[in-house]
């Protein structure tokens, strides 16, 4: 497609469930990243995947947390046991080059309002 | 510790009148500096990267400007489309992003 495509766009979770989050980025765009965007809190890094180099997955707040990339394309957050605090805009970026974008910058998706309740 | 400080918090201006964003900075080697902009419901979209101070970049109505402590996001003449969330950032590390809290611009018609 011709953006990062994010499903589902709202989420809405009983606490203590696990959810997964999709993210379709640009085709060609070898590099992907998610960052959390928590109401009054600026974006958050979480993963970062290139190519297929191990992630640098430093941003991950909690083991609870875990991202897969398959095939180099789409990539799926997975939160295990939910808790309110996870609540939040969890956006999917992607770079035709790696790194911070460079010239290019990231592409961001709409992002997933994940609510947990 | 790297760290970026966005003001105002929040701007309203009249169609027309000229501004200025700030986004200061402290790091240790900047490597890269990037403008954002995000309206609501949507991600951010990539406007600028400015990689050393005295360093300009322009789109539209829109100016980024760089120092060795600060970048200024200059709205020349605004219209009420450029209403929106104005992010900066700063690289970290590799391929982190470390965002500002952002300027929330909105411009009265």
């Amino acid at each position: 497609g011709a953006g990062v495509s994010q499903s589902p766009s709202n989420k809405v979770t009983e606490k203590g469930k696990d959810v997964e989050l999709r993210c379709d980025p640009i085709s060609g765009h070898t590099a992907l990243y998610w960052y959390r965007q928590s109401l009054g809190q600026g974006l958050e890094f979480l993963i970062y995947f290139q190519g297929n180099s191990a992630p640098d997955k430093s941003g991950l707040p909690s083991d609870r947390f875990s991202a897969e990339r398959t095939g180099g394309s789409v990539s799926t957050l997975t939160i295990q046991r939910t808790q309110q605090e996870d609540s939040a805009v969890y956006l999917c970026a992607s770079s035709v080059v790696g790194g911070s974008g460079g010239d290019y910058g990231y592409t961001f998706g709409s992002g997933t309002r994940l609510t947990v309740v | 510790e790297d760290q970026v400080t966005q003001s105002p918090e929040a701007l309203r201006l009249q169609e027309g009148e000229s501004s200025s964003l700030n986004c200061s900075y402290t790091v240790s080697g900047l490597r890269g500096l990037f403008w954002y902009r995000q309206d609501p419901g949507k991600g951010p979209e990539f406007l600028f990267t400015l990689y050393s101070a005295g360093e300009e970049k322009e789109k539209e109505r829109l100016k980024a400007t760089l120092t060795k402590k600060e970048s200024f996001l200059h709205i020349t003449a605004p219209k009420p489309e450029d209403s929106a969330t104005y992010l900066c950032a700063l690289i970290q590390g590799a391929q982190k992003l470390v965002f500002g809290q952002g300027t929330r611009l909105t411009i009265n018609p």
